[in-house]
């Protein structure tokens, strides 16, 4: 059964703290994404990874950044965390070819305060 | 630039169909799918068309794809309450590793 593990189901943090989202994956896939999701805003990228130590921006990198040191692993950093990205944070991996089957974590309700 | 539309609810009776619309931008995407989210859970791949095809069906399912328009929809025939949930519309834009995805439709099944 595939899987793709969330560290947190719920986090509740304060507003300047420094945040880890982790993401494990057991699928060897060479893709790894991080999103957010809001009501009414859909899916937003925050950032994605082709392989190991290579990462890219997507369309909301702006107060993330990302670490991915093994394959298997993808955190997302919230440097400082702020309200507004009070969300839900879901990470996702797919293999590189052929049809883009995305595997979903449970995702992470994060809450800044 | 890329960009997936849907409308964000549908109400329907159940054993009636749903249609879910969505519109997209790129017209590079070799596929083009639709994600479903049950109540507290990620997202799983339900459906997917190949970017040559005007029509898929599977089961309940049917796909189909206007791509002069760039207007891909959704068909589940007798819907049932287990059909409650957000479906997504969400393209892969040519050369990248990367899914873009619409804002979700948010189905409600009622008897």
């Amino acid at each position: 059964d595939v899987k793709v593990t969330q560290s947190s189901r719920y986090l509740v943090k304060r507003t300047g703290e420094k945040v880890f989202l982790e993401c494990v994956q057991d699928m060897d896939h060479e893709n790894m994404f991080w999103y957010r999701q809001d009501p009414g805003l859909g899916l937003r990228l925050i950032y994605f990874s082709y392989d190991v130590k290579m990462k890219e921006k997507g369309d909301i990198p702006e107060g993330y950044s990302v670490s991915r040191e093994k394959k298997e692993r993808f955190s997302l950093i919230l440097e400082s965390a702020s309200t507004n990205q009070t969300s839900m944070y879901l990470c996702a991996s797919f293999a590189g070819t052929g049809v883009t089957e995305a595997f979903f974590g449970q995702g992470t309700r994060l809450t800044v305060v | 630039g890329e960009d997936v539309e849907q409308s964000l609810f549908l109400s329907v009776r159940e054993g009636d169909s749903s249609v879910i619309n969505c519109t997209y931008t790129d017209s590079s995407s070799t596929y083009l799918y639709w994600y479903k989210q049950e109540p507290g859970a990620g997202l799983q791949l339900l459906t997917y068309i190949f970017s040559n095809m005007d029509m898929k069906q599977d089961q309940r399912l049917t796909v189909l794809l206007n791509k002069k328009d760039k207007h891909l929809s959704l068909r589940i025939a007798d819907t049932q309450t287990g059909d409650s949930a957000i479906y997504f519309c969400a393209e892969s834009p040519g050369g990248y590793n990367k899914l873009i995805f619409g804002a979700g439709t948010r189905l409600a099944v009622h008897p």
